[in-house]
């Protein structure tokens, strides 16, 4: 699996966007960019994934630059339950194959 | 309905010891992994099962023995227990092929070990 580069901590305002970066200039054609988080004390938890087109679902928007190198996951309206670890992870889609987590970026969402 | 659920939650025991920590997952997926989450928070993979079968052990010590009677359920079995096997287990499920998340994984809420 190609490996990611994130920033490991960020603050975000309550009810602004958050825009968490991650950057993954070795991933293949195959793989797959994915999102999950880990809120404190909890199983890490799905929440998006993304091949080349930007991608939406009812927690986050993925944005997928042209070249596939980097990825942003948007937060559109942060709340204090997002305070968590996200981790961006790049891996071909195929069940049984493991997800590898790296260190993540701690975001701290707050009043 | 509690997805992928692991017992026990805590666990608390003597080094040299023999433990268990069992997992079932109600998803109908079939499978399952074995995660471990150390003191720095790093989250690595240590065993999957697809369908009973082992497909994936990641150098992890003979010690840990993980068992599957089913596609339900893998279970983790830890003979002589060191101080460094501390750590928060968490099992996963996913399911192969599909529409929607399929691949996906789906982990329980972790099993917390403390070896004294």
């Amino acid at each position: 699996d190609a490996k990611t580069t994130q920033p490991p901590s960020m603050d975000c305002a309550e009810g602004r966007a958050a825009n968490l970066p991650c950057n993954h200039s070795t991933i293949s054609g195959n793989e797959y960019v994915y999102w999950y988080r880990q809120i404190h004390s909890q199983g890490p938890q799905y929440i998006i994934h993304g091949l080349k087109n930007n991608e939406t679902n009812e927690m986050a928007s993925l944005i997928i630059t042209e070249d596939r190198k980097s990825s942003t996951l948007i937060l559109p309206h942060a709340t204090l339950r997002d305070t968590a670890v996200y981790y961006c992870i790049v891996r071909v889609r195929a069940a049984g194959n493991k997800l590898t987590f790296g260190g993540g970026t701690r975001v701290l969402v707050k009043p | 309905d509690t997805a992928v659920s692991q017992t026990p939650k805590y666990l608390v025991t003597q080094m040299g010891n023999d433990k268990s920590i069992k997992c079932e997952q109600n998803l109908g997926h079939d499978t399952m992994y074995w995660y471990k989450q150390d003191s720095k928070k790093f989250l690595k993979i240590m065993f999957s099962y697809n369908n009973k079968e082992l497909i994936i052990n990641e150098t992890v010590p003979n010690r840990f023995s993980p068992k599957s009677p089913d596609k339900a359920h893998l279970n983790l079995h830890i003979n002589s227990l060191e101080l460094g096997d501390s750590a928060v287990y968490f099992c996963a499920s996913s399911q192969a092929g599909g529409r929607g998340l399929a691949g996906e994984l789906f982990f329980g809420e972790g099993s917390r070990l403390t070896v004294l």
